[in-house]
């Protein structure tokens, strides 16, 4: 049974750091990892999508890599800024027919 | 950029009470899915649903729920008889294949008092 971890559960920055937020998963015969953004109270925005033969993915400040022998995904997130504030969750699909499994994300504050 | 539509955005429902939660998925895409989020919990996975038939669905998708896609256009979820513990946000998501490309729709906030 596929199961997905996020640590820390909480993270607090200051504006301009760099930061590393954590995703690992039990079972590394995955499709793919996904990496969504969640303001509160709202819905998932899809920030990053790692195919199982890529190594990372970058879109602008964001980099997401992946290791799949150690099960693990990092999200990578370059001079922080307030408006990154949001909890960030990582997903893998379950099988072919979709089905995603969530970890429970990491809440980011960035202060200014 | 193409949107996965939801409505409504709050619903406040009497236990016991039926509710509707309505999806309009992106055009091409042929998996469509639900999805809730029990504050302060995991998303967790409900249904998927494709070639007009339930694909998969969990163990909290018991006979209390039902969905449609009456019209090619709309995916809803059906709650028959809603309980406190249905209060959660609920998310629809379409997906042209499987495996990837997932769209969330913003979620309906749904509270059963």
């Amino acid at each position: 049974k596929q199961e997905v971890t996020q640590i820390p559960a909480a993270l607090s920055v200051p504006e301009g750091e760099n930061l590393v937020l954590n995703c690992s998963f039990t079972d590394s015969a995955i499709y793919n990892l996904q990496w969504f953004r969640q303001d509160p109270g709202k819905g998932l925005t899809s920030l990053l999508l790692i195919q199982s033969s890529q190594r990372e993915q970058t879109s602008g400040r964001l980099n997401a890599s992946l290791d799949k022998s150690s099960g693990r995904s990092t999200l990578y997130i370059a001079a922080s800024q307030p408006g990154d504030s949001a909890t960030y969750l990582c997903a893998v699909p379950y099988n072919q027919g979709g089905k995603l499994i969530f970890g429970q994300g990491t809440e980011l504050s960035v202060k200014p | 950029e193409p949107e996965v539509t939801q409505t409504p955005s709050h619903q406040v429902t009497q236990m016991g009470q039926e509710v509707i939660l309505r999806c309009v998925p992106i055009s091409n895409h042929l998996y469509f899915y639900w999805y809730r989020q029990i504050l302060g919990q995991k998303v967790e996975f409900l249904v998927s649903f494709y070639n007009n038939e339930i694909s998969e669905k969990s163990e909290i998708f018991d006979d209390q729920f039902s969905v449609e896609r009456p019209d090619g256009s709309n995916f809803t979820l059906k709650i028959r008889s809603t309980k406190l513990e249905d209060s959660a946000m609920y998310f629809c998501a379409s997906s042209p294949r499987g495996e990837y490309g997932y769209t969330f729709g913003s979620g309906t906030r749904l509270t059963v008092v």
